[in-house]
């Protein structure tokens, strides 16, 4: 599984867009991107994922480039409410390594008023 | 529907002690992973779980141990608690236990004192 590297922390304020990036030199040809929320004390929420180009939902929006090494998660206008954890994950557990999701150390992102 | 639930959710033991978590898999979800999370270490992989069998194990000691029934819902046992034991214990189901789509509990925080 390949390892990724983000900040450790950012900050934002309410109405922002928040733009996290995270690198992931090593990822192999059948690796997914996915990036999950966590609020403390709470378990982790998926918020997207995606293998090139550019994915949309009603939460945010994934871009990677055409080399795949690097990946953007973009929340678009933040709130109070989306300050948390974001952990970028790459290569999600195959039929030969289940159950396991491989977290790094996260962005802790702080959205002020 | 209802999410991934998790008893007790808060719990103290002492020292030597050994404790039972429980997990209620999603409905139709066949797949429950474990995972603890420390401040220090993380997010990390304790075992997974799928038809009753353990499919895939993290690197943690024995003490660790778990089970699930033919009804999908699981159960982590800690044996002969140590401090260090103190943390957040999150479990996650899903269809297959492999691809995107999983969904976490809230978990338990365990206090060893």
């Amino acid at each position: 599984l390949a390892k990724t590297t983000q900040p450790i922390s950012m900050d934002s304020y309410e109405g922002q867009e928040v733009n996290i990036t995270c690198s992931h030199n090593n990822i192999a040809t059948n690796d997914y991107i996915t990036w999950y929320q966590q609020f403390p004390s709470q378990g982790p929420r998926f918020i997207i994922q995606g293998y090139k180009t550019k994915v949309t939902n009603e939460v945010a929006s994934l871009f990677i480039p055409a080399d795949r090494k690097s990946s953007t998660l973009s929340l678009p206008r933040v709130s109070l409410s989306d300050t948390a954890v974001y952990y970028c994950l790459v290569g999600e557990a195959g039929s030969g390594n289940t159950g396991k999701l491989i977290f790094g150390q996260g962005t802790t992102l702080q959205v002020k008023p | 529907k209802a999410g991934v639930t998790q008893t007790p959710r808060y719990l103290i033991k002492t020292r030597g002690q050994q404790v039972t978590l429980s997990c209620s898999p999603i409905s139709g979800h066949r797949s429950v992973s474990w995972y603890q999370q420390t401040p220090g270490q993380g997010l990390q992989f304790l075992f997974e779980y799928f038809s009753e069998t353990q499919r895939n194990k993290g690197n943690f000691p024995g003490r660790f141990s778990g089970r699930q029934f033919s009804n999908s819902r699981s159960e982590m046992n800690v044996s002969t608690l140590e401090l260090g034991d103190s943390a957040l214990y999150l479990c996650a189901s899903s269809l297959q236990g492999y691809g995107y789509g999983y969904t976490f509990g809230s978990g338990t925080r365990l206090t060893v004192v």
